[in-house]
């Protein structure tokens, strides 16, 4: 088995920061993701990596940025937090296989003032 | 793009009845694979059940799921809920060759048994 960690858990910023959150991962598994949660909108997908180095756009891509550092750590900055913004970042891994499972992390939860 | 639709909001049911939460797809693939996540209060998503074969019944933890490529469908069925099924639901869809297994999620389902 393993497990992903996420920092921090709780995360305060005001309008206009630079905040960084950051996911861990010890699967040995080659792809990592980060999700957004948001009441009623489900899950969706900000960037995944592939392979260390490697950076894959998703759906709700603008306004973030993301690092792959090395195979077990994956970081998401929000370039400028939205005022009142409010949401859960997950961060999940899986093999590099279609149809393979995804592992979550118990999320960062954002809050903006 | 690819897209699910889950039964939208809350479903509320009496413990011990039978209960289907409802997942359709669009995707241009022929071949796509179709997953349930559950997320009990204060967890993280976990998967319950996938499928890619069609007309072939999945089961897992007295859930159990047929995709029906005909209807792009991928309905949750239980034939008697527990206080312990409580949670979100989502439906999730990947297409094969990708390489990414990159997941589109549906909005969820909350699902809320009552004693």
């Amino acid at each position: 088995g393993g497990i992903i960690t996420q920092t921090p858990k709780f995360l305060i910023g005001q309008e206009g920061q630079k905040l960084t959150l950051k996911c861990q991962q010890n699967f040995n598994h080659d792809t990592m993701y980060w999700y957004r949660q948001d009441s009623g909108k489900g899950l969706r997908l900000i960037y995944y990596s592939i392979t260390e180095n490697d950076l894959q756009k998703g759906d709700l891509s603008e306004g973030y940025d993301a690092s792959r550092e090395k195979k077990s750590s994956f970081s998401l900055t929000v370039t400028s937090a939205q005022k009142n913004e409010m949401a859960v970042f997950l961060c999940a891994s899986s093999i590099e296989t279609d149809y393979a499972e995804q592992f979550f992390g118990p999320g960062t939860r954002l809050t903006v003032l | 793009g690819d897209s699910v639709t889950q039964t939208e909001g809350l479903v509320t049911l009496t413990e011990g009845l039978p209960v289907m939460l409802n997942c359709t797809y669009q995707t241009i693939y022929s071949n796509p694979f179709l997953f349930w996540y559950v997320q009990h209060l204060n967890e993280s998503p976990r998967l319950l059940l996938k499928s890619f074969t069609d007309n072939k019944r999945t089961e897992h933890q007295g859930f159990h799921a047929t995709l029906h490529k005909s209807s792009s469908s991928f309905h949750l069925q239980k034939s008697s809920a527990q206080l312990s099924d409580s949670a979100l639901y989502y439906c999730a869809l990947s297409d094969p060759g990708t390489g990414s297994n990159r997941l589109t999620f549906g909005k969820g389902t909350k699902f809320s048994l009552i004693p």
